[in-house]
């Protein structure tokens, strides 16, 4: 059974721009969670959906985005970035909310 | 709400010793608590998780950890250290039926000395 696959690994951009990541679940897994990993304020949650609708949404303002398809993928997005979103994004999908969340490698976006 | 303190950011065991991680939790409703491990340049891979049932929960590589509801504690451990147990060790809580995601304490950086 294939793992939860994050592209891209890397990305670099500049101030301003906007991003999307991308996040395939386990096949059979309809609840994605995306969460940043900084060194200074270490793991936090940014949202999870359910079934195409976002469950609850962590304490980041309204620039972080998100949306879940029905094949169960999620994106999200962040625009007019800000050298403080540089991170490692990690996306998890459980076959339900709450249960054991199964990472990807994550996304590293540098922004400059 | 909930919330998880790791005690101590870096951990140092000599080969062969024993691990211990420490993690307190709070939660306002009954805790799933799960434990993480990370290396470098790579995303969280489950160790163990508690749910409901036996308080001592066995994991992967020869971790476990037990639940202590009066003691709000789910500590780490493992009998004897080796070099590939060095990485990253995260403690996380989410709320049974709750809505806030896994909390995850900042970490526990475990150092394996020969």
């Amino acid at each position: 059974k294939a793992g939860v696959t994050q592209t891209p690994r890397y990305l670099i951009k500049t101030r301003g721009q906007q991003v999307t990541l991308s996040c395939s679940p386990i096949s059979g897994h309809r609840s994605v969670s995306w969460y940043q990993q900084t060194p200074g304020q270490g793991l936090q949650f940014l949202f999870e959906y359910f079934s195409e609708t976002q469950r609850n949404k962590g304490n980041f303002p309204g620039r972080f985005s998100g949306r879940q398809f029905s094949n169960s993928r999620s994106e999200m997005n962040v625009s007019t970035l800000e050298l403080g979103d540089s991170a490692l994004y990690l996306c998890a999908s459980s076959s339900q909310p709450n249960t054991e969340a199964f990472f990807g490698q994550g996304t590293r976006l540098t922004v400059v | 709400a909930q919330s998880v303190t790791q005690l101590g950011s870096h951990v140092s065991v000599s080969e062969g010793a024993l691990v211990l991680l420490r993690c307190n939790y709070s939660s306002s409703v009954p805790p799933y608590l799960f434990w993480y491990v990370q290396y470098p340049n790579q995303g969280l891979q489950l160790l163990l998780k508690y749910t409901t049932g036996a308080t001592l929960v066995k994991g992967i590589n020869g971790f476990e950890a037990e639940f202590k509801k009066s003691e709000t504690s789910f500590h780490l451990t493992k009998p004897s250290a080796h070099m590939s147990d060095a990485a990253e060790y995260f403690c996380a809580v989410s709320g049974r039926g709750g809505a806030d995601g896994l909390t995850f304490g900042k970490g526990t950086h475990l150092i394996i000395q020969p």
